[in-house]
């Protein structure tokens, strides 16, 4: 059964990156027609999409944080990255790593989520 | 504010049906399928309804979905308590090339 688990910073100071990683377990990272991306949610507030990546390297993001975003993929170890730069208060929020799958369009399986905090 | 609109609450009581409304645009929901997730607080989003109207395996039929023009329905019969939760709808904002998903309706079971 496929699994994802975030793991990385939980607090970060204004200004400085923020840095995820989602392990894949349970099924290939490299498995076509299945995409990666991240989530976010802050407290008490929806979700929001950050961006999504292909093993190929293929990369979305949202506009409304491409400049600060980047996201990266280790097929070699079923891994895929996060990194959101100067970041503010704003960007607290519980961030989750979840499959895309390109045939139905839906986020079928989820990380448990991390909640990351900036703060000083 | 998202672009795709559903109500902040809505309740009913124990058996009873309720349905949630997910109004977008002809950017949106108008172009391509809707997915919606639920949430339990605390916990991860799960996959309750994709492609409009289809049930992942493991959901109960008592879910189902719908859409029409520009807007997309959840239906939920036979409310349980475990029901309680944050629903949101999704799909892909083309005028935006973006996933969106909707504001998020929470679910009271009285």
């Amino acid at each position: 059964q496929l699994q994802l688990q975030e793991s990385g910073s939980s607090q970060v100071k204004p200004s400085e990156t923020l840095s995820l990683t989602c392990t894949v377990s349970g099924g290939s990272i490299s498995s076509r027609g299945h995409y990666w991306a991240w989530i976010r949610q802050p407290p008490g507030k929806g979700l929001e999409w950050i961006g999504t990546i292909y093993y190929s390297g293929t990369i979305d993001y949202n506009a409304s944080l491409k400049s600060r975003v980047t996201m990266s993929v280790d097929t070699s170890k079923d891994q895929f990255s996060l990194k959101l730069t100067s970041v503010t208060a704003a960007d607290t929020a519980v961030y989750y790593c979840a499959r895309l799958i390109g045939l139905s369009l839906s986020f079928d399986c989820w990380g448990q989520g991390t909640l990351v905090t900036v703060s000083s | 504010q998202s672009v795709l609109t559903q109500p902040p609450s809505v309740s009913a009581a124990p058996g009873q049906k309720v349905t949630i409304s997910c109004s977008g645009s002809s950017s949106n929901i108008g172009k391509t399928v809707v997915s919606w997730y639920q949430q339990v607080p605390g916990t991860a989003p799960k996959l309750l309804i994709y492609e409009n109207n289809k049930r992942p395996s493991g959901v109960p039929d008592r879910f189902s979905g719908s859409k029409s023009g520009t807007s997309a329905t959840l239906g939920i019969t036979g409310l349980q308590t475990g029901d309680e939760a944050d629903y949101y709808c999704k799909t892909w904002d083309t005028s935006l090339s973006a996933w969106v998903f909707g504001g998020g309706t929470k679910l009271t079971v009285l």
